[in-house]
């Protein structure tokens, strides 16, 4: 089993801060790298599918940087609003198998 | 309109009986999986089926079963067997690049 770190496990911001989050994946045999957005009552919803090293993609005011030979990518929030609120969840998805193994998500509030 | 669709929402079971829960597709994806969460855990894998007639156990496979007779279709049963089956269920298809596309989930509730 692959072991995918989130970090931090929650956050608490104000509306207009930028924030960012950590995914720590096993960087051995990588395939590649996904992260979803998961908002109350809904379904997870894919932001992003990463697959090169050095990676980086965007979807307005949320980008994402992948970096596959230290095992780490990170999700960045500009300015951000109370509609961001959600978990993000990241998945690694290794060769062979090309099943996604989840983190635990990072839960992100953000307050008016 | 495509999507994946779960049914119920809700489910509610007495302990020592089998359950099913639904999970369809009208995405046309070959591959579909079985995930659970627990409350500060991340989604596990049960089952996965990367084409039809053929289903692969995941990481907690203990006390579920699976079908995939038709390409649309992934039905879960809990078993009797599954030691602590109250948890969120999702099912989820995906494309070429394995992007998971998810329904809306069944929370189940043993009595």
């Amino acid at each position: 089993i692959l072991n995918v770190e989130q970090s931090p496990q929650s956050l608490h911001v104000q509306e207009g801060d930028s924030t960012n989050f950590t995914c720590s994946f096993p960087s051995s045999n990588f395939y590649a790298l996904h992260w979803y957005r998961w908002e109350t009552a809904k379904s997870p919803e894919a932001l992003f599918v990463m697959t090169l090293n050095g990676d980086e993609k965007k979807k307005g005011r949320i980008s994402a940087t992948l970096n596959t030979k230290e095992g780490y990518s990170y999700l960045y929030i500009k300015g951000s609003q109370p509609e961001d609120s959600a978990t993000y969840l990241c998945a690694s998805l290794s060769g062979g198998s090309y099943i996604p193994t989840f983190g635990r998500g990072t839960s992100l509030i953000v307050h008016p | 309109d495509g999507g994946i669709t779960q049914s119920p929402k809700y489910l509610f079971r007495k302990e020592g009986q089998n359950v099913t829960l639904s999970c369809e597709q009208n995405l046309n994806h070959d591959a579909m999986y079985w995930y659970r969460q627990d409350p500060g855990q991340g989604l596990r894998l049960i089952y996965y089926s990367q084409i039809v007639n053929d289903f692969q156990k995941g990481d907690i496979a203990e006390g579920y079963s699976v079908s995939r007779e038709k390409k649309e279709s992934f039905p879960l049963t809990v078993t009797s067997a599954q030691k602590n089956p109250t948890a969120f269920y999702l099912c989820a298809s995906s494309t070429g690049n394995n992007e998971q596309f998810f329904g809306p989930g069944t929370r189940l509730t043993v009595l």
